[in-house]
């Protein structure tokens, strides 16, 4: 399965302010995933970044709050911007690739832990 | 109905005991399952996929009842190692990508 590398591991960030999480995949992938798992909760997709086209949006979720970059096939970042408190989380990026038994499956980076103050 | 819904724990069993965790889904359409496994701090990790007439991987068996959109993993012969949160994980249709996943059951097993 793909290794998934992503930065950074943890911030602690001011209200109002951006921050960029990276993915670096170490393999060509077609789609990566940008999901969000808040204290307590499931996790929830964010959005599809798609290489050479917009990224796909789930509902409840805006470009405007959530930028994404796709620049290339291994390679996405996820920008939380205008932060507040609720936006802690922990991020994660993923992708989808093939189990031993052939099966699609998702493969997640270690996350990036957020906290805002 | 919550999408995927599943009983938050947590279970505390000795070791050696047997565990099953249950899971129930809302979109009728779903046609891929997986249970995952998550540890503290870590990110999730496949544990099996689940399939219509079963499987079973070593100490861990899982069952699909899409009549009553029921999952369900049960885990024989618990290992201290196997203390973690389980997550059902429902495809909702669409991007493969697009997984709804429940809040997940926590496990400790105890010596």
């Amino acid at each position: 399965s793909a290794v998934i590398s992503q930065k950074p591991s943890r911030d602690i960030c001011q209200r109002g302010t951006s921050l960029t999480i990276q993915c670096q995949v170490d393999s060509q992938v077609t789609m990566m995933f940008w999901y969000r798992q808040q204290p307590g909760q499931s996790l929830t997709l964010i959005a599809t970044a798609n290489q050479g086209s917009e990224a796909t949006y789930e509902s409840g979720f805006v470009i405007d709050k959530f930028p994404i970059s796709r620049p290339n096939l291994t390679f996405s970042t996820l920008t939380v911007s205008n932060m507040s408190p609720e936006d802690s989380s922990i991020y994660l990026c993923s992708v989808m690739g093939r189990s031993t038994s052939g099966a699609n499956v998702l493969t997640f980076g270690a996350g990036s832990r957020l906290t805002v103050l | 109905r919550k999408e995927v819904e599943q009983d938050p724990g947590p279970f505390n069993v000795p070791e050696g005991a047997t565990v099953a965790f249950n899971c129930t889904y809302s979109n009728s359409a779903s046609q891929s399952f997986f249970w995952y496994r998550q540890d503290c701090r870590k990110e999730p990790k496949l544990l099996m996929s689940v399939y219509s007439s079963g499987n079973e991987d070593g100490r861990f068996t899982a069952q699909l009842n899409r009549a009553s959109q029921y999952i369900s993993l049960l885990i024989r012969d618990s290992k201290l190692s196997d203390s973690a949160t389980y997550l059902c994980v429902v495809g909702r249709g669409g991007s493969q990508g697009n997984l709804i996943f429940g809040k997940g059951t926590k496990l400790s097993v105890k010596p």
